[in-house]
């Protein structure tokens, strides 16, 4: 059975920094590109960040471009989220998604499994 | 970025009935392998997003066949044949051609 857990996400203050890890199973995580999508209480989806399978190449909105750095680790089946000058807007529930293929143009298309989760709220 | 617009907001429906709801696009959503990169998402109530159709009019795997996908240019529809209670939720585009990938802000479906 394929799964994502997310984990980390926590109440942290304006400024500070937080890891969120991502787990999964049930398939060969290092053949397929992952990303992170948040979602603000009440709002909608917004996509954050992006990761081939090799890990190689690397994508970021503009929102988290240079305050957040996306990793994975092929040999733990977890891929991370590191984010640093948090702040209130970027409090939200982050999911994990696995994308269809090795990398995300091809016509192998979609985020075809999700997470459930976890919060993070930045609040002083 | 490439801005996508959802319209209606907010779709009431009967179950029974058949439902549409519509996605644009900014830009033209075209890859070189012929494709367009657009993908519809469901979020049910207090769940994760789950995909629906891929390429604009493909249903992903596990899909009921009363989903379907059109393309007309920059113009995505999301067309369920008839409504079941089950489906209610909030339903989003997404386009993947280019960084950052972008949702639409989603439609609403509600049972009437």
């Amino acid at each position: 059975e394929v799964q994502l857990l997310e984990s980390g996400g926590d109440l942290v203050q304006p400024g500070g920094s937080l890891r969120l890890s991502c787990e999964v199973s049930g398939f060969t995580f290092s053949a397929f590109a992952m990303s992170w999508v948040r979602q603000a209480p009440g709002k909608g989806l917004e996509w954050v960040s992006g990761i081939a399978g090799t890990g190689g190449a690397t994508y970021y909105a503009e929102s988290v471009e240079g305050r957040f750095t996306i990793s994975r680790d092929n040999s733990k089946n977890t891929l991370y989220l590191q984010m640093t000058s948090l702040r209130a807007e970027d409090t939200a529930v982050y999911y994990c998604a696995k994308w269809r293929d090795l990398d995300f143009w091809t016509a192998l298309n979609g985020f075809d499994m999700w997470g459930q989760g976890t919060m993070v709220t930045v609040s002083s | 970025d490439i801005v996508m617009t959802q319209s209606p907001l907010s779709l009431p429906v009967t179950p029974g009935e058949p439902a549409s709801m519509s996605c644009r696009s900014s830009q033209h959503l075209m890859h070189s392998d012929g494709y367009n990169y657009l993908d519809w998402y469901l979020q049910k109530p207090g769940q994760s997003p789950q995909l629906l159709v891929y390429l604009g009019s493909n249903r992903a795997s596990g899909v009921p066949d009363r989903f379907s996908g059109d393309i007309s240019g920059t113009n995505f529809t999301l067309k369920i044949s008839r409504v079941e209670a089950e489906d209610v939720g909030l339903y989003y585009c997404m386009q993947v051609l280019h960084t950052p990938f972008t949702f639409g802000g989603g439609t609403k479906v509600e049972i009437k």
